[in-house]
């Protein structure tokens, strides 16, 4: 089945520790996505990459990294985490060059972070 | 950078009643594709429109591009309990960024 898998799907932190919430895709993929989503504020893009050791910087990339060593995963770092980056976090992929109809966005499931 | 506008913020409608939701853009979108995301769930493509006035239908879903590529609406006719959600606008600028609008949250009354 053809999906975008997020894990963990919930997690209660606490400042400053270091934390990773991975995303994985199986349907070969190349445009990949991180976003937060906040109550009133809409999806907004954290990184994007579009493929393979090439990754930008969406809207709100302070406090992020990410990686995109291989072609499925791309995990999203919470270096030092504070508790305005609790939210929830969508991961997303799509399939790339984009043709001028553009691509459908596939969804995971959501993680929820809670930074104490 | 580009910015989309999406209105309104929420739609309160009576069972049966139809439902618009709005996206504008002070630059020429090349695209604009449109989401649902249910209660708890995740944003679900829903349809994409690529040529200027283009209007796509969906059961009681109508979707339309204006003509200058700067508008989209969705309008749902007769809503129902299963249409209610948040639906989103989303579209990509021209460094491959995908940009949305902040959603129209549709709740029926009781």
């Amino acid at each position: 089945e053809a999906q975008v898998t997020q894990n963990p799907r919930y997690l209660i932190t606490v400042t400053g520790k270091k934390l990773t919430v991975t995303c994985s895709q199986n349907m070969n993929h190349e445009y990949m996505s991180w976003y937060r989503q906040d109550p009133g504020l809409g999806l907004r893009q954290i990184y994007y990459s579009m493929n393979v050791e090439v990754t930008d910087k969406g809207d709100v990339p302070e406090g992020y990294k990410v990686s995109r060593k291989e072609k499925r995963n791309f995990p999203l770092i919470l270096e030092s985490p504070s508790p305005n980056q609790t939210s929830l976090y969508f991961c997303a992929s799509s399939s790339f060059p984009p043709s001028p109809g553009g691509q459908p966005q596939h969804f995971g499931d959501g993680t929820r972070l809670s930074i104490l | 950078g580009q910015q989309v506008m999406q209105i309104p913020q929420y739609q309160h409608v009576q069972e049966g009643e139809d439902f618009t939701t709005y996206c504008n853009s002070s630059t020429t979108l090349s695209n604009i594709q449109w989401y649902k995301q249910r209660p708890g769930g995740h944003p679900v493509f829903l349809i994409q429109l690529v040529k200027s006035g283009e209007v796509k239908k969906q059961k009681r879903l109508t979707f339309q591009f204006g003509e200058a590529k700067k508008n989209s609406s969705l309008h749902i006719t007769a809503t129902q309990t299963t249409d209610v959600g948040t639906y989103f606008c989303a579209a990509m600028d021209s460094n491959y960024q995908l940009i949305w609008g902040a959603g129209t949250k549709l709740i029926i009354k009781p």
